[in-house]
């Protein structure tokens, strides 16, 4: 059980392009998707907090215009990076709270973006 | 908000050997920490969590302390084998904060043949 996956996994896109993700949690519902940022040999950087049905709250210093959250059911949030610049480039990851519990987070396996 | 350290950044360790990470807190409010081990090119797995009205718990190789008073956690997995080596975070978080998770800065476990 507790099973998130993303899609895509990789992706590759152009300067100026815009890229959606997907996070699904597979086999749970979940009122919270978190989405994170990972640099290289770095820890997790949470970008914003994806609230079904609702506006997501992002973190200080992060462009609420230039990374669009979407969370419109219980088992699926998306990530639009949009005007997607070499700086964008990263891993990204999501994660879901479990509505049954107040604790666990279970993440997915994460995407790699690449902007050449 | 919440600040989490974590020590070492790096460990290495014969196989059969014991591996022990640190985390230390900031928030006295913060009442969950889990674990969660990441392999290359892969998201983090939960591979043990504690909350703050307990201090151990083990689930077979691995067990997780916490000092409460102190502000501490962590991580002890015994009999290390090859498959542990990985990167493992610590994280901590608070009820009626969002579940938002504060995370460790991550230690590279590496168990040597």
């Amino acid at each position: 059980g507790a099973v998130v996956s993303q899609h895509p996994s990789r992706v590759i896109c152009k300067s100026g392009t815009s890229v959606k993700i997907e996070c699904r949690s597979l086999d749970f519902q979940a009122t919270t998707m978190f989405w994170y940022r990972q640099f290289p040999k770095k820890s997790l950087m949470l970008m914003a907090t994806s609230n079904e049905g609702s506006k997501a709250t992002y973190e200080q210093g992060v462009e609420k215009d230039k990374f669009l959250i979407n969370h419109a059911s219980l088992t699926l949030s998306t990530l639009t990076v949009t005007s997607a610049h070499p700086e964008d480039s990263s891993f990204y990851i999501c994660s879901a709270g479990n509505s049954g519990s107040l604790y666990e987070q279970y993440f997915g396996p994460g995407t790699r973006l690449t902007v050449t | 908000g919440e600040n989490v350290e974590q020590h070492p950044s790096t460990l290495s360790v014969q196989e059969g050997d014991s591996a022990v990470i640190k985390c230390t807190y900031s928030d006295s409010a913060s009442n969950y920490f889990p674990w969660y081990k990441q392999e290359l090119g892969k998201g983090p797995q939960l591979i043990i969590d504690i909350r703050s009205n307990v201090g151990e718990k083990k689930d077979q190789r691995i067990a997780v302390t916490l000092n409460k008073t102190a502000k501490h956690f962590s991580l002890h997995i015994t009999e290390t084998q090859p498959e542990d080596s990985a990167v493992y975070f610590c994280a901590a978080s608070m009820t009626g904060g969002g579940n938002k998770l504060t995370f460790g800065t991550g230690t590279q476990l590496k168990v040597e043949l």
